[in-house]
């Protein structure tokens, strides 16, 4: 069964460094997505992106995070200085063309720890 | 008022009973529903979605949704020790970001 491969499954790093997340979305997905989970809070929506650009943010979303599609199978986030709030686990998810967004599929994560 | 709202829990039940969860949401844009599970440090699993209000029915898992009280409820049958996890509901205008609960965490004993 397709599945949406993330690594790395753990990192840890200084407050300060920049850390890229990194992401295999099922192949044939064209819809790329990423969330967060802070520990014993809520799944939270941080960006999609279609085509090339950015269709949606939130307002967690800020000037230190960004996203791309460096090839025709990553998909990436990027967090340029990161705060020890910025610790959480980041989902990346996907979905068919043809599927609106009830049919997210997500990976197992990255947990960040930012010390 | 939160969009969303989804008691926590934790809810325990013993093997084989019927499990309800249930949220309660404010956004009238609201139009998809969905249930995910999510075990200890793994991603949200799709379980069920739906569109209408009414009931859905796959195997043990029943879904409800009544949209003009802005409730839905996820029923399982003969739960299963490995029905353990957390339980998310989320919902989606369509094309938009998806909301998530807060999630219930259910433990069934054997």
């Amino acid at each position: 069964e397709p599945e949406v491969t993330q690594t790395p499954s753990h990192q840890v790093t200084q407050m300060g460094q920049e850390v890229i997340l990194r992401c295999v979305p099922i192949s044939n997905h064209l819809y790329f997505y990423w969330y967060r989970q802070i520990l014993g809070q809520k799944v939270e929506f941080l960006v999609s992106f279609y085509n090339n650009e950015i269709s949606e943010k939130s307002e967690i979303f800020d000037d230190q995070f960004s996203v791309e599609r460096p090839d025709g199978s990553n998909f990436t986030l990027k967090i340029r200085s990161t705060k020890l709030e910025d610790s959480a686990m980041y989902f990346c998810a996907s979905r068919n063309q043809q599927d609106r967004q009830e049919k997210l599929f997500f990976g197992s994560g990255t947990q960040l720890s930012v010390l | 008022q939160k969009e969303v709202e989804q008691d926590p829990g934790p809810l325990s039940v013993p093997e084989g009973a019927i499990v309800s969860l249930n949220c309660t949401y404010s956004n009238s844009a609201f139009q998809y529903f969905m249930w995910y599970r999510q075990y200890s440090r793994k991603g949200p699993e799709l379980l069920m979605y739906t569109y209408s209000s009414g009931n859905k029915e796959d195997g043990r898992f029943t879904a409800q949704v009544d949209k003009s009280s802005k409730y839905i409820s996820l029923f399982i049958r003969d739960s299963q020790p490995s029905d353990s996890a957390t339980y998310l509901c989320a919902m989606t205008g369509g094309y938009q970001k998806v909301t998530f609960g807060t999630g219930t965490k259910l433990q069934v004993i054997p």
